[in-house]
């Protein structure tokens, strides 16, 4: 199963962009790389995904490394609605076995 | 607009006892799966699902059970319930396409084993 890594925590101010990053060393060369969020007390939820280009959506922008061995979710300007956990995680390979790392908690300061 | 259902919310069990943590999908996905969240951790994959009639284990699976008799339900049945299975449940489903494959969540059960 791929692995992915992600630092446990980060810090932003409200309007302030954010970069999250994701290391995804083992990744296969047809799974997506998707990100998903979750709000205290919530289910996880779609943030964004992609596969070799970055990516833009309403929510957030989606920066590939050109080996894939790397992503990085960026919020353009955080807000406090966006302090949660973030994950990265790839499709689950051949199998579909999909599993998440730890993920990074942002906090978000006013 | 119903997407994944978990029922129930909220439980408490005692040692020994046990239950089945009901999940329904209305969108048609081939692919399910229940994940555990111990308080301040990341999800651990329990089992999945591929299809009706196939289960397969996840990163934890003891002390669990699953079926998948139909493309909607997916239950997680927990046979003699134990402290360490005090946990919020997810259930997820996600259906491939072409652009990729977004995994939709259930709203989470929390169980207690008292």
């Amino acid at each position: 199963d791929a692995k992915t890594t992600q630092p446990n925590s980060m810090e932003s101010n409200e309007e302030e962009p954010v970069h999250l990053p994701c290391n995804h060393s083992t990744i296969s060369g047809t799974d997506y790389i998707h990100w998903y969020r979750q709000l205290p007390s919530q289910g996880p939820e779609y943030v964004i995904h992609g596969l070799t280009s970055n990516v833009n959506n309403r929510m957030a922008s989606l920066a590939i490394a050109e080996d894939r061995k790397s992503s990085t979710l960026i919020l353009h300007r955080a807000t406090l609605r966006d302090a949660a956990v973030y994950y990265c995680s790839d499709s689950g390979g051949s199998n579909y076995k999909l599993t998440f790392g730890k993920g990074t908690l942002l906090t978000v300061n006013p | 607009n119903a997407g994944v259902t978990q029922t129930p919310k909220f439980r408490i069990l005692k040692i020994g006892q046990s239950m089945t943590l009901q999940c329904t999908q209305d969108m048609n996905h081939n692919y399910m799966y229940w994940y555990r969240q111990d308080p301040g951790m990341g999800l651990k994959l329990i089992y999945y699902s591929v299809g009706a009639g196939i289960t397969d284990k996840g990163e934890v699976p003891n002390g669990y059970n699953v079926s998948r008799s139909t493309t909607e339900d997916f239950p997680l049945r927990l046979e003699l319930a134990a402290p360490s299975q005090t946990s919020v449940y997810f259930c997820a489903s996600r259906q491939l396409t072409g652009s990729g494959n977004t995994i939709y969540f259930g709203e989470g059960s929390w169980l207690t084993v008292v």
